[in-house]
């Protein structure tokens, strides 16, 4: 089925650990996204790759590190997971509009 | 920079009609969309609407644009209980490209 998978759908991290959200897509869309999504502050962008090879800080960069390794996929990077970070996240790309993942649940305890 | 408000939280009864609104501070957007997202499930474009239209309608979706305000608003028609979702008003200046998004307005519809 085409569109943006994510992976994992859910996690559960220790202050101070390191993990990879993964996110892929199959329409061959050159933009791709990472937001999060907290309560009553909506999406807030934190990293997006325009095209394949480029990446460029959103509006809360701080914590994280992202890789665009090929035109279909996209991964967003905590080096060192903090309580702040607790949050949904989710993947988009967009051609002429955004289409994202289901999101991933990140809980930092 | 660029913001986008909207109202946290709207009821309404079943069957009647939700109006949803959302204002936006740049006015170079030219793009405004409205997405839906349900519990636990990513965000699906419903609509949107090019800055000069005033209107477009979908079904039970009504589209009001008033570019002068910078004020968007969505009327769902005879809301049904599968509506109840969170509803985020977006905008860009490039088509697709680049979204700013409201922080999302929580519909639920009472019985």
């Amino acid at each position: 089925n085409a569109g943006v998978t994510q992976t994992p759908k859910f996690q559960v991290l220790k202050t101070g650990q390191s993990m990879t959200l993964q996110c892929a897509q199959d329409m061959n869309h050159n933009s791709m996204y990472w937001y999060r999504q907290d309560p009553g502050m909506g999406l807030r962008l934190i990293y997006y790759s325009a095209s394949e090879g480029t990446t460029d800080k959103g509006e809360v960069p701080n914590g994280y590190n992202v890789s665009r390794l090929n035109k279909r996929e996209f991964s967003l990077r905590l080096e060192s997971a903090a309580p702040s970070q607790t949050s949904v996240y989710f993947c988009a790309s967009s051609e002429d509009g955004y289409t994202f993942g289901s999101g991933t649940r990140l809980t930092v305890v | 920079g660029e913001d986008v408000e909207q109202s946290l939280f709207l009821s309404v009864r079943e069957g009647d009609s939700s109006v949803i609104n959302c204002t936006y501070t740049d006015s170079s957007s030219t793009y405004l969309y409205w997405y839906k997202q349900e519990p636990g499930a990513g965000l699906q474009l419903l609509t949107y609407i090019f800055s000069n239209m005033d209107m477009k309608q979908d079904q039970r979706l009504t589209v009001l644009l008033n570019k002068k305000d910078k004020h968007l608003s969505l009327r769902i028609a005879d809301t049904q209980t599968g509506d109840s979702a969170i509803y985020f008003c977006a905008e860009t200046a490039t088509y697709g490209q680049n979204f700013v998004f409201g922080p999302g307005t929580r519909l639920s519809v009472l019985p």
